[in-house]
């Protein structure tokens, strides 16, 4: 119950085109799901979250679906520009705990 | 403010040495971790503290010591390096949100690179 599955592990779109980037898990204690992009040699940082008392939610080109009973939430990013290339990473945690698991990362090209 | 910030960035062993990677933030943040990244993968939580005095394992915490005496550092410990410690290693820090619907970022240092021969 302690990972988190992410898919795909790569990821290729033509600009312009949306991505969508899919994470699992299996507990039921998470409650807090993040998303961080890490760019070629640079630190990860977090681009978007969500918490589970909410189903979507949307920050300009990116946005964050979840689905509880399900078990799964994914990200999604509209109108993909060069600039977009990079690692992400899904996360969660659950609530009262300090520790972060994370997804084993989706690199995405985005092909000018 | 400075941020996370990590010493040093670069460094090769021998296998058998022993070094220690410095974090240190000064956003006056209680948690503090340290992560590592092997090339190609994800982040693994090799320790984590909730506050000076508390430290606790994470995922492969198998090789490594870490201490926090002070609430700004959080300095990990390799004692014997091996091959298999070969990697990228992240500090990060956050602070726990007074609204629990506020957001939890993880603020991550710039990382030290070890390899380790």
């Amino acid at each position: 119950g302690e990972n988190v599955e992410q898919h795909p592990s790569t990821l290729s779109v033509q600009e312009g085109d949306s991505a969508v980037i899919k994470c699992t898990y299996s507990d039921s204690a998470s409650n807090y799901f993040p998303w961080y992009k890490q760019e070629l040699g640079k630190r990860p940082q977090l681009i978007i979250d969500i918490r589970s008392n909410v189903g979507e939610k949307k920050d300009q080109r990116i946005a964050v679906t979840l689905n509880k009973t399900a078990k799964h939430f994914s990200l999604h990013i509209t109108e993909t520009q060069p600039e977009d290339s990079a690692v992400y990473f899904c996360a969660k945690k659950a609530g009262g705990y300090q520790k972060v698991t994370f997804g084993t990362g989706t690199k995405l090209q985005v092909i000018p | 403010n400075a941020g996370v910030t990590q010493t040093p960035k670069f460094r090769i062993l021998k296998i058998g040495q022993s070094m220690t990677l410095q974090c240190t933030q000064d956003m006056n943040h209680n948690y503090m971790y340290w992560y590592r990244q092997d090339p190609g993968m994800g982040l693994k939580l090799i320790y984590y503290s909730v506050g000076a005095g508390i430290t606790d394992k994470g995922e492969v915490p198998n090789g490594y010591n870490v201490s926090r005496s002070t609430t700004e550092d959080f300095p990990l410990r390799l004692e014997l390096a091996a091959p298999s410690q070969t990697s990228v290693y992240f500090c990060a820090s956050s602070f726990p949100p007074a609204d629990r619907l506020a957001q939890e970022t993880q603020y991550f240092g710039p990382g030290t690179r070890l390899l380790v021969l």
